[in-house]
C-alpha cells in the first residue's frame, strides 16, 4: 500500500540551528501539506502545495521558515533559525487532487512525521 | 471562534464495550466534509472515516460510525466493541466546499482498559 514517507523521523538540535524535513507523497498525488502539531493539540496547517505551486502559505512564519516542491513531487520544510518554541511534530500529507471546490470529500494521507525537539 | 470543537480531553472505556467519541462543528457553508482520524503514540494520522453534509446516512466503516446530526452540527465517532489497541488520540476534522484546508479539533485521548 502507498505511502507518505518523511525523514528523519526525529530530530534534536539546539537553537539557532537550521532543520530541514524531507517528505514524499503518494506517487501521482497533486496536493502536498505540510502541518505542525504542538503536543496536546491538532494538527495546524503550515503550507500547501498544488504540483509545484504554494497556494497557502498563511500560517507559515515565513522569517524562519521556507518550504519547496521543486519538481511537484517531493517537498523539503525548512527552519531557519530554530528556535524553542519550534518543537512540535511536523506532518506531512497528501492528496490525490484537492483542488478547490473538486471534492470536500478529497482525504488526505499523512506520513509518519518528523518529530523535532529544540534545545 | 472554535470551527472543530472536542469537548472530551481524555476517556477511559473497558475494552469491548461501544465508545463515543463527541465533535461538533461550525460553518455556514451548505457543502462540507467531515473526518475522524486516529493518531497512535506513533505519530502517524490514520484516516478512519468520512461524512459529508449532503449524504443521506451516516457513514460506517467496519467497528467505526459516525453519528451525523446535521441540525445540531454534530458528528460523533462511535467505535464499536473496543480493543486495546483503539486507545490512540482521535481528532475531528471538516473541509468546508470553499476551502482546502482540513481544519482539526483539539483531540480526544482514548484509553482502553484490559
Amino acid at each position: 500500500e502507498a505511502e507518505v514517507a518523511q525523514s528523519p523521523r526525529y530530530k534534536i538540535t539546539e537553537k539557532s540551528q537550521a532543520v530541514a524535513f524531507w517528505c514524499d507523497p503518494i506517487s501521482g498525488h497533486a496536493t502536498l501539506y505540510w502541518y505542525r502539531q504542538i503536543l496536546g493539540q491538532g494538527p495546524e496547517l503550515l503550507v500547501q502545495f498544488q504540483d509545484e505551486s504554494v497556494v497557502d502559505d498563511s500560517q507559515l512564519p515565513k522569517d524562519r521558515f521556507s518550504a519547496e516542491r521543486l519538481k511537484g513531487v517531493d517537498s523539503t520544510l525548512k527552519i531557519q533559525p530554530a528556535e524553542l518554541g519550534d518543537s512540535a511534530m511536523y506532518l506531512c500529507a497528501s492528496s490525490l487532487e484537492g483542488r478547490l471546490g473538486l471534492a470536500v470529500k478529497e482525504t488526505q494521507y499523512f506520513g509518519p512525521g518528523t518529530r523535532l525537539l529544540v534545545l | 471562534a472554535q470551527k472543530i470543537t472536542q469537548t472530551q480531553p481524555g476517556m477511559f472505556v473497558q475494552e469491548k464495550e461501544a465508545v463515543t467519541l463527541d465533535c461538533t462543528y461550525d460553518t455556514s457553508d451548505p457543502s462540507y466534509g467531515l473526518f475522524w482520524y486516529k493518531q497512535p503514540s506513533s505519530g502517524e494520522m490514520i484516516f478512519l472515516i468520512y461524512q459529508g453534509s449532503y449524504d443521506q446516512q451516516n457513514a460506517t466503516e467496519g467497528r467505526y460510525s459516525l453519528n451525523f446530526q446535521k441540525a445540531r452540527k454534530s458528528a460523533n465517532l462511535v467505535i464499536s466493541a473496543s480493543q486495546l489497541g483503539d486507545s490512540a488520540m482521535y481528532f475531528c476534522a471538516m473541509r468546508e466546499g470553499g476551502d482546502d484546508k482540513i481544519i482539526f479539533g483539539k483531540g480526544t485521548r482514548l484509553h482502553i482498559l484490559p
